[in-house]
């Protein structure tokens, strides 16, 4: 099974500002890779599929970077809504197709 | 607009059966991969296994099976997560989600791009 492990667990940063939220796989995923965002409450939503490309309605700010085994979701100003867990899944091998344990974007 | 719509809460005892529901519409059920996701309380996502409603192909993660049932019946475009034995540690929320397709037979090599609400699950005694 492959580990996919996320940093930092938190990561507190001022609104307008970016945050850089890191994804490492255990081994190779090619580009097999999602991220998700998941505010209390609600279910979790597709933001970026195939390591960079934005889910249908993603706002331009969120993008995300690499392959392999190191991959990086950036939001490059961050809003009030964009505040909440931040997930990466790795789609590549199976099963499962694992989860990182999530980042939690704080207000700073 | 393409949806999931998940079955409601549930609370049970231990031991007891359960099986929760998730029903698609504004797509073509029967050729999108659904997937279970569990999420147990304060804690992250865990993938559980998915199902091809076209065929019932299934998959299950190690760690899930053998302990619960996934199935379909596409006549009715609703897929099932069931168990036989609740345990108090099935105590979650469960989301089904189907897997983004980009065309011709929808590959099981996917995320997943639409999500139900979740179906909270509590077994107590």
């Amino acid at each position: 099974e492959i580990v996919m492990t996320q940093s930092p667990a938190t990561l507190s940063v001022s609104p307008g500002e970016r945050a850089t939220l890191s994804c490492r796989a255990s081994q190779s995923v090619g580009s097999n890779l999602a991220w998700y965002q998941q505010k209390p409450g609600q279910a979790p939503r597709l933001l970026i599929y195939g390591a960079s490309t934005r889910a249908t309605g993603i706002p331009a700010r969120f993008s995300g970077s690499g392959s392999g085994t190191e991959f990086t979701l950036t939001i490059s100003s961050l809003q009030s809504e964009d505040f909440a867990l931040y997930y990466c899944q790795q789609y590549n091998n199976w099963p499962p197709y694992t989860f990182g344990q999530g980042t939690k974007l704080e207000i700073k | 607009e393409v949806q999931l719509v998940q079955s409601g809460a549930e609370v049970k005892k231990p031991g007891e059966s359960l099986k929760i529901s998730c029903k698609g519409s504004g797509y073509s059920f029967t050729t999108y991969w659904i997937g279970w996701v569990r999420q147990m309380p304060g804690k992250g996502l865990e993938w559980m296994g998915i199902i091809y409603p076209g065929d019932s192909e299934t998959t299950y993660s190690p760690s899930f099976q053998g302990q619960v049932t996934i199935s379909a019946d596409k006549s009715i475009s609703t897929a099932y997560l069931e168990w036989s034995s609740l345990r108090a540690s099935d105590t979650a929320m469960y989301y089904c989600a189907r897997l983004r397709c980009s065309g011709g037979r929808c590959s099981s090599r996917s995320a997943f791009d639409i999500w139900g609400q979740g179906t909270i699950v509590t077994v107590s005694s």
